[in-house]
């Protein structure tokens, strides 16, 4: 079956502008979970869902990062008013029932923040 | 607090082996992964170890666990330029369901 797709796979935005990044999971994978990776940066965790919910928002850099889950599968993390350290690639990652915890990740958004 | 080292770069010539090393730091983690990322492409997993084990061989991947040490290892045997990537480990704390993941090793393989 298909993987975890990410859309856009490129996007550039002047500072200031809103940005919607989307996932969608591995189907029947019930935990979405959403990374950001800097430049020589290692992954940094920003949310998780179980279903449509967000147990752990804690990662989040900001207010200006939200994200929803809706019927379980698709989600979008937008990013408000985008300053130049946003510039990124964000990883989405969907996660298999069961142990061990097996994460499946997208190919990621680069994001480039002018 | 949550934090998994790992060195930045690694060079090795093709043929000899690689050893990529990490330290973790939270004990309850239940198991510890190893992943691959490919230029331009997400993480894929490589391979996993169970805590209560220490070594685990899979082909060309040998995984050494040191749970005394919190020291997680990663062998590769006859690297191929092919294993030119970026490697992370990361450990899944008890209880979390978040993985905490490591820097990454940038792996250069030359001929």
């Amino acid at each position: 079956g298909a993987g975890v797709s990410q859309s856009p796979s490129n996007k550039v935005t002047e500072k200031g502008k809103d940005v919607e990044l989307r996932c969608d999971p591995i189907s029947g994978h019930t935990a979405l979970y959403w990374y950001r990776q800097s430049l020589g940066q290692g992954l940094e965790f920003l949310i998780y869902f179980q279903g449509n919910s967000a147990p752990d928002k804690s990662g989040l850099p900001s207010d200006r990062f939200s994200a929803e889950r809706t019927g379980g599968s698709v989600s979008t993390l937008t990013i408000q008013r985008t300053q130049q350290e946003d510039s990124a690639v964000y990883l989405c990652a969907s996660t298999s029932p069961g142990l061990p915890e097996t994460q499946y990740f997208g190919p990621g958004t680069r994001l480039l923040v002018l | 607090g949550e934090d998994v080292e790992q060195s930045l770069f690694l060079s090795v010539r093709e043929g000899d082996s690689s050893v990529i090393n990490c330290t973790y730091t939270d004990s309850s983690s239940t198991y510890l992964y190893w992943y691959k990322q490919e230029p331009g492409a997400g993480l894929q997993l490589l391979t996993y170890i169970f805590s209560n084990m220490d070594m685990k061989q899979d082909q060309r991947l040998t995984v050494l666990l040191n749970k005394k040490d919190k020291h997680l290892s990663l062998r590769i045997a006859d690297t191929q330029t092919g294993d030119s990537a970026i490697y992370f480990c990361a450990e899944s704390p008890h209880n979390t369901d978040k993985l905490i993941f490591g820097t990454g090793t940038r792996l250069q393989v030359f001929p």
